[in-house]
């Protein structure tokens, strides 16, 4: 039981380029996020997908894009990457189903992303 | 407009005696009411949480209050360890309200 997984692990882009960051969970939840954070902050909520099929922004979703592929992968994509786009990322997986249910969150090891 | 604030961003105790990290919220949907902690390098973990049917929850050494009239919760950590050094994030989230809300969370050092 690995939880929730993440790759890469690390990542140097220059600016414009794209890519995408992957991330799967094996315990059967319903949602899954994304998360950045940046040096002396918390964590800010990128995307969202509250069961497969759905996604939905958060706070800070501009630059990004998501995929909910199927209920274990939600990747996010960069598509044109911008030094302020410099930080660690997270995913987080919960068994919560909107309307119900406590949402604790499973966070993977995170991503660190630099963009040149 | 910041619906969870964890208001010091760093807090720091001697070995051996209490940690007490604090957090506040401002929207009433909320009813669920958790702690995780993180590590550097590694992604946040659940530490521990409280409904709001409650007022005071254990687990070892770790207590977590809420005294919803004032929509306040608390973290305390007794007695306190060098390892529980890291940074501690409150977050909120209900029936009602949805996905969780987080701080922006407190760094904890504990000096031996």
């Amino acid at each position: 039981n690995a939880g929730v997984t993440q790759t890469p692990k690390f990542q140097v882009l220059k600016t414009g380029q794209s890519m995408t960051l992957q991330c799967a969970q094996d315990m059967n939840h319903n949602s899954m996020y994304w998360y950045r954070q940046d040096p002396g902050m918390g964590l800010r909520l990128i995307y969202y997908s509250a069961s497969e099929g759905t996604t939905d922004k958060g706070e800070v979703p501009n630059g990004y894009n998501v995929s909910r592929l199927n209920k274990r992968e939600f990747s996010l994509r960069l598509e044109s990457a911008a030094p302020s786009q410099t930080s660690v990322y997270f995913c987080a997986s919960s068994e919560v189903r909107w309307g119900w249910g406590t949402d604790t969150q499973y966070f993977g090891p995170g991503t660190r992303l630099t963009v040149l | 407009d910041q619906q969870v604030k964890q208001n010091s961003p760093s807090l720091s105790v001697q070995e051996g005696r209490i940690s007490i990290l604090n957090c506040d919220y401002t929207n009433s949907m909320f009813d669920y009411f958790l702690w995780y902690k993180k590590y550097p390098a590694e992604g946040p973990t659940f530490l521990i949480s409280i409904s709001s049917i409650k007022d005071k929850n254990e687990d070892g050494r770790f207590t977590v209050f809420l005294n919803k009239s004032a929509k306040h919760l608390s973290l305390h950590i007794v007695p306190s360890q060098p390892g529980d050094s890291a940074v501690y994030f409150c977050a909120a989230s209900g029936t009602n309200a949805g996905k969780s809300t987080f701080g922006d969370g407190t760094t904890l050092t504990v000096k031996p």
